[in-house]
């Protein structure tokens, strides 16, 4: 199958200073990547929608000033938590679906850990 | 606007018993359902989707469209079922993905 690779995959920092996180589709080229937050023991929220090439698109109530997303290119989207706050500690999550393989099917990253102080 | 319901936080059954997973879904046009299983440290990964109308590791589900359900069973449990499953659909030609809350699935030797 398709492959999402994201890093780091657990990152410490201190509140206020600015976390990136990377999401790269290794063996496909991939238009739209999807980045979501996740809660201990809850759902997946989708936070976003990474566009190559064009800004993302945020769910409501996503502050877009917070959590900047860059999709430079075809295989890299980043998610950038700014002035992080211990609030912000979550489960990062992005996925991306391969556009020759079966619609509807997204492909996930492993996930990056954030833990704010 | 999309949403799906998993009742069921937690379930715990025994190996050899018969498994379902309840997924209700709300959405006014057609929708496509998937489920998506996330095993003991692994990423989430597609497990089936209703299109396709498949059996994957012995595990099948319907879309009832009548009852607006998609619910996954499996007829005999096994152990290495025991995983973190979500439902999740998308509109037809929307990408965006809406998931359930999921089930956490423990499988009782």
């Amino acid at each position: 199958g398709a492959v999402v690779s994201q890093h780091p995959s657990w990152v410490i920092c201190k509140s206020g200073t600015s976390v990136k996180i990377e999401c790269r589709s290794l063996d496909f080229q991939a238009t739209t990547m999807f980045w979501y937050r996740q809660f201990p023991k809850q759902s997946l929220m989708l936070m976003a929608t990474s566009n190559e090439g064009s800004k993302a698109t945020y769910e409501q109530g996503v502050e877009k000033d917070k959590f900047l997303i860059n999709h430079a290119s075809l295989t890299l989207s980043t998610l950038t938590v700014t002035s992080a706050h211990p609030e912000d500690s979550s489960f990062y999550i992005c996925s991306a679906r391969a556009g020759d393989r079966v619609p509807g099917e997204l492909f996930f990253g492993e996930g990056s850990r954030l833990t704010v102080l | 606007a999309q949403r799906v319901t998993q009742p069921e936080k937690l379930l715990s059954v025994f190996k050899g018993a018969p498994v379902e997973l309840k997924c209700n879904y709300s959405y006014s046009g057609s929708p496509e359902l998937f489920w998506y299983v996330q095993y003991s440290r692994q990423r989430l990964q597609l497990l089936l989707r209703h299109i396709s109308r498949e059996s994957i590791k012995g595990f099948t589900a319907d879309l009832n469209k009548g009852e607006t359900s998609f619910h996954l069973k499996k007829p005999f449990a096994q152990e290495e079922d025991s995983a973190m499953y979500y439902c999740a659909l998308s509109g037809l030609g929307n990408e965006k993905l809406t998931f359930g809350t999921g089930t956490r699935l423990t499988i009782i030797p």
